[in-house]
């Protein structure tokens, strides 16, 4: 399983776009990047997944470079919403029998 | 139902007491995950299913943590004499796949307090 490194913690302000990176140097050929975000009291909820360069979607963008030993979670114009915590992922759990492993976390601070 | 549901929401036990903590998953959802989150941490894996089969328990923390899902749907983490350490939330999550990737879908949890 792919270890994984993210920061412990961030702030950042409203309207600004933030950039999460994590790394993940022993990531292997089948794994897939997947972030996930948690509020207080609450299971964490699917935010993005990919393979490899870009994915887009209504919530975040994921950017993986070539060599896929690290990606970055960005969320644009965040709001006070988004304070939460962002875990990355990385593995291939998600079509084999295997268990799907959590890391500690970046918990993002959104101030006004 | 629409989501992952977990009973009870909340549990004091008293140190030594069984607990027994339910997950409804998705219906359809073959694979369903228990997690334990320690306050301020990560959730911590703690066992994984598909259908009635329990194929990795390597995360329990100890022989009095059990888990099972008989008929492959409804999930019972039990956890016997508990002690203090044992205070967590307990997540259970079912996956949804998609070819080769897949979504996990969380409960809100079944937070446990053993006083």
């Amino acid at each position: 399983l792919a270890k994984t490194t993210q920061p412990i913690s961030m702030d950042s302000y409203e309207g600004q776009e933030v950039n999460i990176t994590c790394s993940h140097n022993n990531i292997a050929t089948n794994d897939y990047i997947t972030w996930y975000q948690q509020f207080p009291s609450q299971g964490p909820r699917f935010i993005i997944q990919g393979y490899k360069t870009k994915v887009t979607n209504e919530v975040a963008s994921l950017f993986i470079p070539a060599d896929r030993k690290s990606s970055t979670l960005s969320l644009p114009r965040v709001s006070l919403s988004d304070t939460a915590v962002y875990y990355c992922l990385v593995g291939d759990g998600w079509s084999s029998a295997s268990k799907i492993i959590f890391g500690s976390g970046t918990r993002l601070s959104i101030r006004p | 139902g629409a989501g992952v549901s977990q009973s009870p929401r909340y549990k004091v036990a008293k140190r030594g007491q069984d607990v027994a903590l339910r997950c409804d998953p998705i219906s359809g959802h073959v694979s369903l995950f228990w997690y334990q989150q320690a306050l301020g941490q990560g959730p911590e894996f703690l066992t994984y299913f598909q259908n009635e089969a329990q194929l990795d328990k390597s995360g329990l923390p100890s022989d009095r943590f059990f888990a099972e899902r008989p008929e492959g749907s409804v999930s019972t983490l039990k956890i016997q004499r508990t002690q203090q350490e044992d205070s967590a939330v307990y997540l259970c999550a079912s996956l949804q796949r998609r070819g080769g990737t897949g979504e996990l879908f969380f409960g809100e949890g079944s937070r446990l307090t053993v006083l």
